[in-house]
Parts: structure tokens; sequence; C-alpha cells
């Protein structure tokens, strides 16, 4: 596709259940990164994957949260028994090789909401 | 540690008046990336600076980045009502890639 696209772009679940994000990267691109946002705040890192494997969960916040990309591709962050703090816009970001000095493009986000 | 200050919070001009948000790293940067969000958006990129002491021009846009590498400021001349947004600094620390993003300064533009 022309850009990086997430699905849903808006999800409202009740606390306790579990969800999927999922993430389209630029085509090509081999290095995904997902941020959360909350409102007005910069977006924070969660996770880094160079190809399939994670290059760096260091942001990720505790053993609720687990993504993977398991064809190099598509990734899906997935939150288990949500919380209300988890109430946040997801962002995804693709970059075409990855480190320091990349750009990263951005997808629209989804928008979750813990009840 | 990793941490990226960036101020003020938010920035009300009258459309046609100049516009600076600055950010501050306690430690040395690999790099700082600047991006730019409008309202209901998502980031977009605007510019990445590496160089210590590099100056870096988009039309009315000035960007620096000191010479310790641990700071860098945005500079908006004869701001218009397009400009409006959220602006983030995002810094790098190695060469990873994570970046590191300050609060964002909102920037209202009055007509």
């Amino acid at each position: 596709g022309a850009g990086v696209s997430q699905t849903p772009s808006n999800k409202v679940t009740e606390k306790g259940k579990y969800v999927e994000l999922r993430c389209d990267p630029i085509s090509g691109h081999t290095a995904l990164y997902w941020y959360r946002q909350s409102l007005g705040q910069g977006p924070e890192f969660l996770i880094y994957f160079q190809g399939t494997g994670a290059a760096d969960d260091s942001g990720l916040p505790n053993d609720r949260f687990f993504a993977v990309r398991p064809e190099g591709s598509v990734s899906t962050l997935k939150i288990q028994r949500t919380e209300r703090g988890d109430s946040a816009v997801y962002l995804c970001a693709s970059s075409s090789l990855g480190g320091g000095t990349d750009t990263q493009y951005f997808g629209p986000g989804t928008r979750l909401t813990v009840l | 540690g990793q941490q990226v200050m960036q101020i003020p919070q938010y920035q009300h001009v009258q459309e046609g008046e100049d516009f600076t948000t600055y950010c501050n790293s306690s430690t040395t940067l690999s790099n700082i990336q600047w991006y730019k969000q409008r309202p209901g958006g998502h980031p977009v990129f605007l510019i990445q600076l590496v160089k210590s002491g590099e100056v870096k021009k988009q039309k009315r846009l000035t960007f620096q980045f000191g010479e310790a590498k641990k700071n860098s400021s945005l500079h908006i001349t004869a701001t218009q009502t397009t400009d409006v947004g959220t602006y983030f600094c995002a810094g790098v620390y190695n060469q990873g890639g994570k970046l590191i993003f300050g609060q964002g300064t909102e920037l209202s533009v009055k007509p």
C-alpha cells in the first residue's frame, strides 16, 4: 500500500477483555515500531521489530502486552486483561531498514478505549 | 536516562508572529528528529539532525542541533494558519531506531 495502515481505527472494549491491534507497514519496510500516545503526550515507544524478530521490546509496560510479526510484514499488538489505563492511541510506524537515522512513517493509529 | 524535555507545552500566536520550541536531553543524542501532528492526525516526519551544531532550513522553518548534541530547537518565521498543530522532537540515543519523544508543543495561530 501507499502508507502504513492500522486496523481497527477505533476499538472499544471492557476491562479484562483481550484485544488485538493490526499494523500493515509500507511494502518492503523491514523495520516496524509500535508506540502508544495518551492525550496531550508524545508517543511512547513500545517495541521495535527488525524483520520477524523483536530487536527492542524495552517499552512494553508489562507482560499483558505482546507483539508478533511472524512473516516480517504485518504485525499484531496483543493486550491481555485490558485495564482502563491502557486507553490510548496505538501508533505503528515502519522504516525501510531500521536504525537510528532511518525515517519512520506513522500510520493513522488505533484508538483503544477500555471501559 | 533517556528522556527528552520539550517546552513550551502550548504557544498561542497571532498570524505573522514567530514561534520557537525547544528540546533538551540530559545525555548526548545520536540524532534528533522533528515531527508535526495535526489535530486528529498522526505524526509526520519533518527533518532529522545528525551533526553537532547542524542547522537546517525548510522554507520558514529553521531547525538547530546544539554543539553538545543535547538540545535542539525549531523556529518558525511569520507563522501562518497552516502551521497549526503539535510539534514534537524525538531523540535517538543509539543506532536501534527507538524514538524518545518530547511532550510536544501545541501551536495555535490566530488569523
